[in-house]
């Protein structure tokens, strides 16, 4: 069955410096994969798309690299301040309709 | 413009109740989904519509659960003799065109289930 892996349950790191979170997944070959950002007791609201055939996507302070070899994706977040802290889920299309998220990560950007 | 809302958001029902979530997602959006996230845990997808029609139910965690979705908008997930392990926040959430490339889904704020 399909398995997303995300990195530690929660990372804490200091304002400033560039966060990373990892993506690990298992027995599929996805045409993309999705980042999402979630808060509180709130749904998550979509940040960034890469698909297979792209090693690498931009939007402002976040990057995302996409290596099918690995069946890994990085999410960064350079310049991280304290409103970046929120949980951060990736999401894969394995088909048939289905889209699976990882359990997510955890981020908190200390001042 | 709205964009998508579930009600309640709320729902605290006694064990063996039968409730139902409902789901108004974002207008022209020809795709729905639901999803279930238990505390600590990540999403887990349901169910998927494409206009009316749910081409797969597999991912329904029992057959107490059912969904339908009425006029390409509106969506009702049911559950029947709700069990304590059904609380959840259940989350829906729609997107422009299924088949795309590009299928961002837009999420509602979920409707947070207890089941005593």
């Amino acid at each position: 069955s399909q398995k997303i892996e995300q990195n530690s349950e929660a990372l804490n790191i200091q304002e400033g410096k560039t966060a990373t979170l990892t993506c690990n997944y298992t027995n599929y070959s996805p045409a993309y994969l999705q980042w999402y950002r979630q808060d509180p007791g709130r749904g998550p609201v979509f940040l960034l798309l890469i698909r297979e055939n792209e090693k690498e996507k931009r939007k402002e302070r976040l990057k995302v690299t996409f290596d099918t070899t690995l069946k890994q994706s990085l999410f960064h977040i350079t310049a991280s301040q304290p409103a970046d802290s929120a949980t951060y889920l990736c999401a894969l299309d394995v088909g048939g309709n289905q889209f699976y998220f990882g359990t997510g990560t955890s981020l908190t950007v200390i001042p | 413009g709205a964009g998508v809302s579930q009600s309640p958001s709320n729902k605290v029902t006694e064990k063996g109740k039968d409730v139902e979530l409902r789901c108004d997602p974002i207008s022209g959006h020809t795709a729905l989904y639901w999803y279930r996230q238990s505390l600590g845990q990540g999403l887990e997808f349901l169910i998927y519509f494409q206009g009316n029609s749910a081409p797969d139910k597999s991912g329904l965690p029992s057959d107490r659960f059912s969904a339908e979705r009425t006029g390409g908008s509106v969506s009702t997930l049911t559950i029947q003799r709700t069990q304590q392990e059904d609380s959840a926040v259940y989350l829906c959430a729609s997107s422009r065109l299924r088949g795309l490339s590009y299928n961002e889904q837009f999420f509602g704020p979920g409707t947070r289930l207890t089941v005593l």
